[in-house]
């Protein structure tokens, strides 16, 4: 079992839909989580951390579950800017190695 | 400010010969990661450099890759004898510190194509 997996999709949602997307983690010593967002044929940039009490960033809540070992991202109000790969990404406790998740792809159309 | 920068952009190279990718992380970051992503693929850690300690080569796919950091500052990724599987793109990252909440930023990777 891979240690970060994710649904590669494609989601494709209208605009205006709300969307989630979950994250499977394999380690239960895993500590940090992020969500980082990619752009076709660009870097990845941190789009939100994930703390243990869930956490919003105006559109965007992160949730993590740890009795699950899932961490989850919505989308709400979808805009045809979003569509982008969400990228999970893990760090076990005393690593400084995350480990990547190979992306969930959303494509917002009109 | 100025972010991370990567060079060359794109290189195209022929199996067998030795590429250099260079990296030079935001003034300041101490934390430097070297990461390949292949086409449809997440992003492979490479190696890290963390200040002066010595760097974290676990990634490292074979002997033919190291990588160098110099001065604390600007890194070198170097493939010996490039084979068609290396193709990928090299994405270096940096962090302000070793902490496990901080923030990565990446530069805009180089584009290596192995004929």
């Amino acid at each position: 079992r891979k240690e970060v997996e994710q649904d590669p999709g494609p989601f494709n949602v209208p605009e205006g839909a709300t969307v989630a997307f979950n994250c499977t983690y394999s380690n239960s010593a895993s500590q940090s989580f992020f969500w980082y967002r990619q752009d076709c044929r660009k870097e990845p940039k941190l789009l939100m951390s994930v703390y243990s009490s869930g956490n919003e960033d105006g559109r965007f809540t992160a949730q993590l579950n740890r009795a699950s070992q899932y961490i989850s991202l919505l989308i709400r109000d979808s805009k045809l800017s979003d569509s982008a790969t969400y990228l999970c990404v893990v760090m076990r406790g005393g690593s400084y190695i995350p480990t990547f998740g190979r992306g969930t792809s959303l494509i917002v159309h009109p | 400010g100025a972010g991370v920068s990567q060079s060359p952009s794109n290189k195209v190279t022929e199996k067998g010969k030795d590429v250099e990718l260079r990296c030079d992380p935001i003034s300041g970051h101490t934390a430097l990661y070297w990461y390949r992503q292949s086409l449809g693929q997440g992003l492979e850690f490479l190696i890290y450099f963390q200040g002066n300690s010595a760097p974290d080569k676990s990634g490292l796919p074979s002997d033919r890759f190291s990588a160098e950091r110099t001065g604390g500052s600007v890194s070198t990724l170097t493939i010996q004898r490039t084979q068609q599987e290396d193709s990928a793109v090299y994405l270096c990252a940096s962090s302000r510190g070793a902490g496990n909440q901080e923030t990565q930023y990446f530069g805009p990777g180089t584009r290596l194509l192995v004929l």
